[in-house]
């Protein structure tokens, strides 16, 4: 089956700059790729996918990359704000019935 | 307001004393599932269901039960819980079974002592 790692597992960046979360997979099948975001006493929430036949997508200043040679993808934030301090996870799929996620990256912005 | 709504959030319970975790959503979702999070294992599957009826096994079921006897309703039952099940659980759901977003519910917190 699928796994996913995830890293770091810990991150902490000044404020205004740039932040990056990567994630490795290994069923080369999986063709779905989300990544949520999940802060204090909430559940996770959705903040970006993209599936494998794009290599880039991008939102205001989230990017989402993937490389599926190398079977890896990563999370861009730019211009980190203090209010994107959160969890993030990482998730690969063929549906959702076998998504498998990461560990999980704990994102500290200081202001 | 479209959302998924966990009942209870907090939970401290016994070993053995069967307890029931409910889940209801309000887009009318096909697709429902159950998750546990634990500290450095991220989340992991417990329980799905396609649709009404139709429920399955994800990577972590054991001591686990589901049923799906309304689309909108999608309830965890712990028959016999044991202090193992100490974790904390999310529900979510999804128009289809995809791959597609999952909307997850705010969690519930439980501890089996």
């Amino acid at each position: 089956g699928e796994n996913v790692e995830q890293h770091p597992s810990t991150l902490s960046v000044q404020e205004g700059d740039s932040a990056v979360i990567k994630c490795t997979y290994s069923d080369s099948a999986s063709n779905y790729f989300p990544w949520y975001k999940q802060e204090l006493g909430k559940g996770p929430q959705l903040i970006i996918d993209i599936r494998s036949n794009v290599g880039e997508k991008k939102d205001q200043r989230i990017a989402v990359t993937l490389n599926k040679t190398a079977k890896h993808f990563s999370l861009h934030i730019t211009e980190t704000q203090p209010e994107d301090s959160a969890v993030y996870f990482c998730a690969a799929s063929k549906g959702n019935n076998d998504m498998r996620f990461g560990a999980g990256t704990r994102l500290t912005v200081k202001p | 307001e479209a959302q998924v709504t966990q009942n209870p959030r907090y939970l401290i319970t016994v070993t053995g004393k069967k307890l029931t975790v409910t889940c209801s959503q309000n887009m009318n979702h096909e697709y429902m599932s159950w998750y546990r999070q634990d500290p450095g294992l991220g989340l992991r599957q417990i329980y799905y269901s396609m649709n009404v009826e139709v429920t399955d096994k994800g990577d972590v079921p054991e001591g686990y039960k589901v049923s799906r006897k309304e689309k909108r309703n999608f309830p965890l039952i712990l028959e016999s819980p044991s202090p193992n099940q100490t974790s904390l659980y999310f529900c979510a759901s999804s128009a289809t079974q995809g791959p597609y977003e999952q909307y997850f519910g705010p969690g519930t917190r439980l501890t089996v002592t």
